[in-house]
């Protein structure tokens, strides 16, 4: 079946602007997740949503990084006045309802802020 | 969040055994064992996972250590499709019932043909 999809796979923005990465999650999933991955590091969770609603947003940088998953299936991650620190590989990641059960990520966007 | 340590790289040869290590000596008790992978280019895949006995699937064995404080990942052949960088994650509860993954920097395996 479709795994985790996340668009575009390449986003290069200038420094100053506003940048949307999209992710769609396994139909059905009813939890998902944002990391960030800075290269050659590990990746760093942003922020978690249940169905709509976001529960932990303890992991988002700054005020300039606003995650939506307005009708509980596909999210956006949003970073506005981008900087050059915010170059990464953004990772989204979907899992169903049985706990402990494993995450599925999508193969990421890759931000480059120039 | 209880952290994990890693060798930083690893090497094999194909067709060989390979035994990944994993310290946590401070996993609590209600604390999974879990291992992804990830391939150049493409995100972590899950792997396997545990909390206390050893567990078996088609892509790998997890062994653990009896006081849970260590685990080892093996991997029964290694192809040059191996290659990838292995994470030691130590999964609970946390904030909302996220139950999110706390990534370290992970195990480099290289796999000479």
């Amino acid at each position: 079946g479709a795994g985790v999809s996340q668009s575009p796979r390449y986003k290069v923005a200038k420094r100053g602007q506003d940048v949307a990465l999209r992710c769609d999650p396994i139909s059905g999933h009813v939890s998902l997740f944002w990391y960030q991955q800075a290269l050659g590091q590990g990746p760093e969770f942003l922020t978690y949503f249940q169905n709509e609603a976001q529960l932990d947003k303890s992991g988002l940088p700054s005020d300039r990084f606003f995650a939506e998953r307005p009708e509980g299936s596909v999210s956006t991650l949003k970073i506005q006045r981008t900087q050059q620190e915010d170059s990464a590989v953004y990772l989204c990641a979907s899992r169903g309802g049985i706990p402990r059960s494993p995450l599925h990520f999508g193969n990421g966007t890759r931000l480059t802020v120039t | 969040d209880a952290k994990t340590t890693q060798p930083n790289s690893m090497e094999s040869n194909e067709e060989e055994p390979v035994h990944l290590p994993c310290n946590h000596s401070t996993i609590s008790g209600t604390d999974y064992i879990h291992w992804y992978r990830q391939l150049p280019s493409q995100g972590p895949e899950y792997v396997i996972h545990g909390l206390t006995s050893n567990v078996n699937n088609r892509m790998a064995s997890l062994a653990i250590a009896e006081d849970r404080k260590s685990s080892t990942l093996i991997l029964h052949r290694a192809t040059l499709r191996d290659a990838a960088v292995y994470y030691c994650i130590l999964r609970g509860l946390s904030q909302g019932g996220s139950e999110k993954l706390v990534f370290g920097k992970g195990t480099k395996l290289t796999v000479n043909p």
